[in-house]
């Protein structure tokens, strides 16, 4: 099936700091990828839609300019956390949509990265 | 509001035992409804995808129902195994469900 990357797996940064979690599908062009954030023993909750060449589709309550979103190519998409602060702390997944000509419409998932703001 | 429901939040069962999830949701409309199976700390990964016009579709031991008058969806586990032990979502469209935690006990 297809593979969804993402790096780092694991970060651990400073208060007000920065972080950049890249998102790669390695087999297939993705023109919509998917970014997530689930808490402990909770369901993912949807961040935003990153779609290839134009701006991302925020969800609800989640702030545009906190969480910056790039999807520059078919096969990359890259999720920066601003000025980090320890309830960013999370475990974040991305997806990336799957859709050919005739076939299925699918969702791959990443592995995750665990992001841990002290 | 889109809403996913998946009962029971949590199960324990034995080994070899077969048991059935339940997902009930309020999204419309979507192009497909999917299972899930995500271990700790790990993406999810699918298990069955299903059309709208679908009822069932099965993927080894796993066989997922879809009934779109009720709005209600099924994951059916047969002759359950200890790695079957992870959490099961179900996602209609591009909404989560709240998952149900299985555990499979020796």
């Amino acid at each position: 099936g297809a593979v969804v990357s993402q790096h780092p797996s694991r970060v651990i940064c400073k208060s007000g700091t920065s972080v950049k979690i890249e998102c790669r599908s390695l087999d297939f062009q993705a023109t919509t990828m998917f970014w997530y954030r689930q808490f402990p023993k909770k369901s993912l909750m949807l961040m935003a839609t990153s779609n290839e060449g134009s701006k991302a589709t925020y969800e609800q309550g989640v702030e545009k300019d906190k969480f910056l979103i790039n999807h520059a190519s078919l096969t990359l998409s890259t999720l920066t956390v601003t000025s980090a602060h320890p309830e960013d702390s999370s475990f974040y997944i991305c997806s990336a949509r799957d859709y050919p000509q005739g076939g299925t419409d699918t969702q791959y998932f990443g592995p995750g990265t665990r992001l841990t703001v002290l | 509001k889109n809403q996913v429901e998946q009962s029971p939040q949590s199960l324990i069962i034995l080994e070899g035992k077969n048991c059935t999830l339940q997902c009930n949701y309020t999204v419309s409309p979507f192009s497909n409804l999917r299972w899930y199976k995500q271990d700790t700390g790990r993406g999810p990964v699918s298990l069955t995808i299903m059309t709208f016009s679908e009822n069932t579709k099965s993927n080894g031991r796993y066989t997922a129902t879809l009934d779109a008058d009720t709005k209600q969806s099924s994951l059916h586990i047969t002759a359950s195994q200890l790695s079957d032990s992870a959490s099961y979502i179900c996602v209609p469209g591009y909404i989560f469900g709240t998952g149900t935690r299985l555990k499979v006990l020796a």
